[in-house]
């Protein structure tokens, strides 16, 4: 069964702490995501990462940065939380074809104080 | 360049009545198409795609997708509504022309089934 975690369901931080969520993959994917949902605006992609140590720029990616150091893994960080951080993160991967669907963790409801 | 259109933001049907949750896609070439659910504190679960093979797709959980070149449409149907359906739909669209990497979202469209 494939699978993909994230580190905690439910995190509370404060203004200004450094934040890090993090995900896991066992399909062997090149390509990883992390993404926002939000009420009413759907997914919004943060970052993606096509391969070890490779990262893009999504639509929405100011206030956070990444890091993919092992294939499996990908890490979003919030280098200084904000209250409008505060919202669900989903991580997802996916295989290298247009065919190929996003598999998605469970999400990381982060609220931010 | 590539993008989703969901044109009801929520809809409202009878359980035991039919379903159609509109999507329209804009691509530059043959895209594949994808619509996801999520159910309420759940996540997101893929319920059928569209690769270019045949036009009528089936997925999970009774529903189905057509998709219509000359429409730019994929459009989700369920001819009967069970109280179980009650969540929210995604519809998706990649395309051989843009990077492999990324899927474009539509926003979603609640479906609510009353009793």
């Amino acid at each position: 069964d494939v699978k993909v975690t994230q580190s905690s369901r439910y995190l509370v931080k404060r203004t200004g702490e450094k934040v890090f969520l993090e995900c896991v993959q066992d399909m062997d994917h090149e390509n990883m995501f992390w993404y926002r949902q939000d009420p009413g605006l759907g997914l919004r992609l943060i970052y993606f990462s096509y391969d070890v140590k490779m990262k893009e720029k999504g639509d929405i990616p100011e206030g956070y940065s990444v890091s993919r150091e092992k294939k499996e893994r990908f890490s979003l960080i919030l280098e200084s939380a904000s209250t409008n951080q505060t919202s669900m993160y989903l991580c997802a991967s996916r295989g290298l074809t247009s065919n190929d669907e996003q598999f998605f963790g469970p999400g990381t409801r982060l609220t931010v104080l | 360049a590539q993008s989703v259109t969901q044109l009801d933001s929520h809809v409202s049907v009878s359980e035991g009545t039919p379903v159609l949750l509109r999507c329209n896609y804009s691509s530059s070439y043959s895209p594949s198409l994808f619509w996801y659910v999520q159910h309420p504190n759940k996540g997101l679960q893929l319920l059928l795609k569209y690769t270019s093979a045949a036009t009528l797709v089936k997925g999970i959980n009774g529903f189905e997708a057509e998709f219509k070149k000359s429409e730019t449409s994929f459009h989700l149907t369920k001819p009967s509504a069970h109280m179980s359906d009650a969540a929210e739909y995604f519809c998706v669209v990649s395309d051989a022309e843009d990077s492999n990497y990324q899927l474009i979202w539509g926003a979603g469209t609640k479906l609510i089934i009353k009793p």
